[in-house]
């Protein structure tokens, strides 16, 4: 397996606009995980799911951002509209069974909000 | 809910010597305890893992040990090398929840020729 991807692995996009981030988890795993890494904060969890379906979104900061999993095989991140403050690493992150298991993360995504 | 304390922030050794990470957290029913590091522009990797129901776990030179009573558990890298330099994280997952983790705030170590 590929490991988890993510795409694009860089975004720069003016205040204001629709930002998507897109993953595509290992094929088999039953959770998927979206992380915002900053300096001052850290490592975060915006949201994950539990077979494609929204487990816990209390790390969503606020209406701004969305998240979906159509199916097993696709998850997108979406932030509109976009402010500077969004500008972060997001991570994607799957495993088998939660959180008692090893999470694989993917290369991550670098949004830049300006 | 659970929160993980990560110390040191930063911490700079000279190749060869030993580094130790230390993490507390604050859930008793806490029960899997993983390390992961992250290097430069890719995603935090899994190193370690320990389950509550040992005290400690080695592998190679990495070693994690856990003092449930305490609430503490700690990553010990011997004879370190120039490619352990990178950021740490320790993780728990929260109270109530088994589906998540909850990090630290990591350890950038840097590993000095």
């Amino acid at each position: 397996d590929a490991g988890v991807i993510q795409s694009p692995r860089h975004e720069v996009t003016e205040m204001g606009q629709e930002v998507t981030l897109r993953c595509k988890p290992i094929s088999g795993h039953d959770y998927l995980f979206w992380y915002r890494q900053t300096m001052m904060r850290g490592l975060e969890l915006l949201i994950y799911f539990n077979n494609n379906v929204p487990i816990d979104d209390s790390g969503m900061p606020e209406d701004r951002f969305s998240a979906k999993m159509p199916n097993a095989s696709f998850s997108t991140l979406k932030i509109q509209p976009s402010e500077p403050r969004d500008s972060a690493v997001y991570f994607c992150a799957s495993s088998f069974y939660g959180g008692n298991t090893e999470a694989f993360f993917g290369q991550g995504t670098r949004l830049t909000v300006v | 809910g659970e929160n993980v304390e990560q110390h040191p922030s930063t911490l700079s050794v000279q190749e060869g010597d030993s580094a130790v990470i230390k993490c507390t957290y604050s859930d008793s029913a806490s029960n899997y305890f993983p390390w992961y590091k992250q290097e430069l522009g890719k995603g935090p990797q899994l190193i370690i893992d320990i389950r509550s129901n040992v005290g400690e776990k080695k592998d190679q030179r990495i070693a994690v040990t856990l003092n449930k009573t305490a609430k503490h558990f700690s990553l010990h890298i011997t004879e370190t090398q120039p490619e352990d330099s990178a950021v740490y994280f320790c993780a728990a997952p929260p109270r109530g929840s088994q589906g998540n983790l909850i990090f630290g705030k990591g350890t950038k170590l840097s590993v000095k020729p």
